[in-house]
């Protein structure tokens, strides 16, 4: 079965870190681009960025540009989401997601989502 | 940096109707749009990829249309299970969603 996983998610203080993960099964993990979206509480989607299958290209939106930082691990299937200088508006559920070749960047496998809540 | 506006933002209908949701694009896309739906709680489900091309297992009754900056997603039918939000998507920019409830 085709599945992402993400986990390292919870409470962190502004201005703190947190690394997520995801972990991937059920297909070539190192054949796609990957990213991460988040949704902040009652608001719409909002890309976060996506790396190339061998990582060689990464993007980040602008709001979390030099902030967070996007990785992958083809050896161990795994995504990851370096974020730093953590804020309030940061706070938000992390899905990655697998985007589907040859389209618009068509996010056609979604992880169950981890939470990130920055408080302090 | 391309917007993508999505409108209604919100919508009610009946079952049986047919519901129209639209994304404007603010330069020529071509056909570079895609179609989610998302119910509370549960993560994004891809419904339509390209403009008009249906996911696989997603049933008929859900289309998609257009080109250059003006695109279109319909729900011929609407079924209980399609009170949902749905969101158009180009790369990294999202619509604002359109959020479909019970009349």
């Amino acid at each position: 079965e085709v599945q992402l996983l993400e986990s390292g998610g919870g409470l962190v203080q502004p201005g703190g870190s947190l690394r997520l993960s995801c972990a991937a099964s059920g297909f070539t993990f190192s054949s796609y681009w990957m990213s991460w979206v988040r949704q902040a509480p009652g608001k719409g989607l909002e890309w976060v960025a996506n790396i190339k299958e061998d990582g060689s290209d990464k993007y980040h939106a602008d709001s979390v540009k030099g902030r967070f930082t996007i990785s992958r691990d083809n050896a161990r299937n795994s995504l990851y989401l370096q974020m730093n200088s953590l804020r309030a508006e940061d706070t938000a559920v992390y899905y990655c997601a697998r985007e589907a070749v040859g389209t618009a960047s068509a996010f056609n496998i979604w992880g169950q989502g981890t939470t990130v809540v920055v408080s302090s | 940096d391309i917007q993508m506006t999505q409108s209604p933002s919100s919508l009610s209908a009946s079952l049986g109707d047919r519901v129209t949701i639209t994304c404007q694009a603010s330069q020529d896309i071509s056909r570079s749009l895609n179609w989610y739906q998302q119910k509370p709680g549960k993560a994004p489900k891809l419904l339509i990829y390209d403009a008009s091309n249906l996911e696989a297992g997603v049933p008929s009754r859900f289309s998609g249309s257009g080109s250059g900056t003006d695109f279109t997603f319909t729900i011929s039918s609407l079924q209980p299970e399609d009170f949902a939000t749905y969101y158009c998507q180009r790369y990294g920019t999202f619509g604002q969603g359109t959020k479909v409830d019970i009349k």
